[in-house]
């Protein structure tokens, strides 16, 4: 099946940094990717549609200039969370579409990434 | 915004009988796919079912789905330990091309 990584697993920073999250597609080129946060016992809430050459779409409540989301290649995005707060600390999700015919819609999900913001 | 409703919240039975979860939702879908996570970890597909599908089966689970009801199971027969995670419906479609609305899932526990 198709795989998806994230990088890194987790990662730690303090109040006011910056701190970029990577999503690839290993094996397959993903045109749309998607970022979604979940919070501690909580679901999955979608964050914005990362388009493969095109600025990503936010989804209502999501501030983009906070959550910065690059899409430089088919295989490749990332998410940046800029001047990272404490409410932030949350584990990040990224997905990748493929739209095979046989798996219509389907969405390969990456392991996660954990951010805790001191 | 989440439309997915899911009952039970948390499901513990012992290993060997079935888990039934249900999944509940409010708009029209062309699929919903049924998604499991481990404590901490990414997700995994488990099984997606079309809009034109009633029921659906791979391995030891089941899915069903009632459009007139908006609403879907999942059923995991003979459960074992190794089943006990998060199980996620999330459905699909409509003018979202490839967007995917999750429910707020099950905690299933299966003791050994």
């Amino acid at each position: 099946g198709a795989v998806v990584s994230q990088h890194p697993s987790w990662v730690i920073c303090k109040s006011g940094t910056s701190v970029k999250i990577e999503c690839r597609s290993l094996d397959f080129q993903a045109t749309t990717m998607f970022w979604y946060r979940q919070f501690p016992k909580q679901s999955l809430m979608l964050m914005a549609t990362s388009n493969e050459g095109s600025k990503a779409t936010y989804e209502q409540g999501v501030e983009k200039d906070k959550f910065l989301i690059n899409h430089a290649s088919l295989t490749l995005s990332t998410l940046t969370v800029t001047s990272a707060h404490p409410e932030d600390s949350s584990f990040y999700i990224c997905s990748a579409l493929t739209s095979s015919g046989r798996t219509y819609n389907e969405q390969f999900f990456g392991p996660g990434t954990r951010l805790t913001v001191l | 915004s989440q439309q997915g409703e899911e009952d039970p919240q948390a499901l513990s039975i012992q290993e060997g009988e079935n888990a039934t979860m249900n999944c509940s939702y409010k708009t029209s879908i062309n699929n919903l796919q049924w998604y499991r996570q481990n404590s901490g970890r990414g997700l995994v597909h488990l099984i997606l079912i079309r809009s034109n599908e009633r029921e659906k089966h791979s391995g030891r689970l089941r899915v069903t789905l009632d459009t007139s009801k908006k609403s879907s199971s999942l059923l995991i027969t003979a459960s074992r330990a190794a089943d006990t995670a998060s199980y996620f419906c999330a459905t699909g479609g409509g003018t979202s091309y490839g967007k995917l609305t999750f429910g707020q899932g099950t905690i299933l526990t299966v003791h050994p």
